[in-house]
């Protein structure tokens, strides 16, 4: 079955270090892959998505992901994070062939001084 | 603005009574969709509909109906909620090719008692 698994529940980092989010997937072939993000209280906001072409895509507030297809993987990275990127973060994907998307359970991100 | 709204945006009901949350887009997208949100789980799909009555099941449909008349608006209807139906409620959006982005609501939250 298609699947989206988000292995880190909840991650705390201080303010100004690197950040890195996990996801894995499970998909008969490469599906698309979607970062979002969810502000307390928020709806859900794209960060980025991977369709084809370069691995490395950017996306919005300084967020980037790697796609590694050996790993199955789309990590979500960010360089230097601030106190507002605290919030949930959800992986997911759908497939080629425009199924639903199926997400991740979620990273609950904390960021401390 | 480009946006997808849902109403009521809290609602608390008793269980058995009979309840609409409307969902609607203003981007004349093809397909919509309704998720729950429940803490450790994520988001899970109830319904999606592919366009105008055109309307099939999620992952978690039981207890829930939805209806496509018209292509802006999705409604998600509970006949006879139960407890176990406290949830947060997505609706989202998207325009029909593959892999595009879905554009999500602001959310309601719903206690039944």
């Amino acid at each position: 079955a298609q699947s989206v698994t988000q292995p880190d529940i909840h991650i705390t980092v201080s303010e100004g270090a690197s950040l890195e989010l996990r996801c894995n997937y499970s998909y008969g072939a490469t599906p698309y892959l979607f970062w979002y993000v969810q502000s307390p209280g928020q709806g859900l906001q794209l960060l980025l998505k991977y369709f084809s072409g370069d691995t490395l895509v950017q996306g919005i507030k300084g967020f980037e992901a790697e796609f590694k297809r050996s790993q199955s993987s789309f990590n979500l990275r960010k360089p230097s994070v601030h106190w507002s990127d605290a919030a949930e973060y959800f992986c997911a994907a759908s497939g080629t062939g425009g199924t639903p998307l199926v997400f991740g359970k979620g990273t609950r991100l904390s960021v401390i001084a | 603005e480009a946006q997808v709204t849902q109403n009521p945006r809290y609602l608390i009901t008793v269980t058995g009574k009979k309840l609409t949350v409307t969902c609607s887009q203003n981007m004349n997208h093809e397909y919509m969709s309704w998720y729950r949100q429940d803490p450790g789980l994520g988001l899970r799909q109830i319904y999606y509909s592919m366009n105008v009555e055109v309307t099939d099941k999620g992952d978690v449909p039981e207890g829930y109906k939805v209806s496509r008349k018209e292509k802006r608006n999705f409604p998600l209807i509970l006949e006879s909620p139960s407890p176990n139906q406290t949830s947060l409620y997505f609706c989202a959006s998207k325009s029909g090719g593959r892999g595009n982005e879905q554009f999500f609501g602001p959310g309601t939250r719903l206690t039944v008692l």
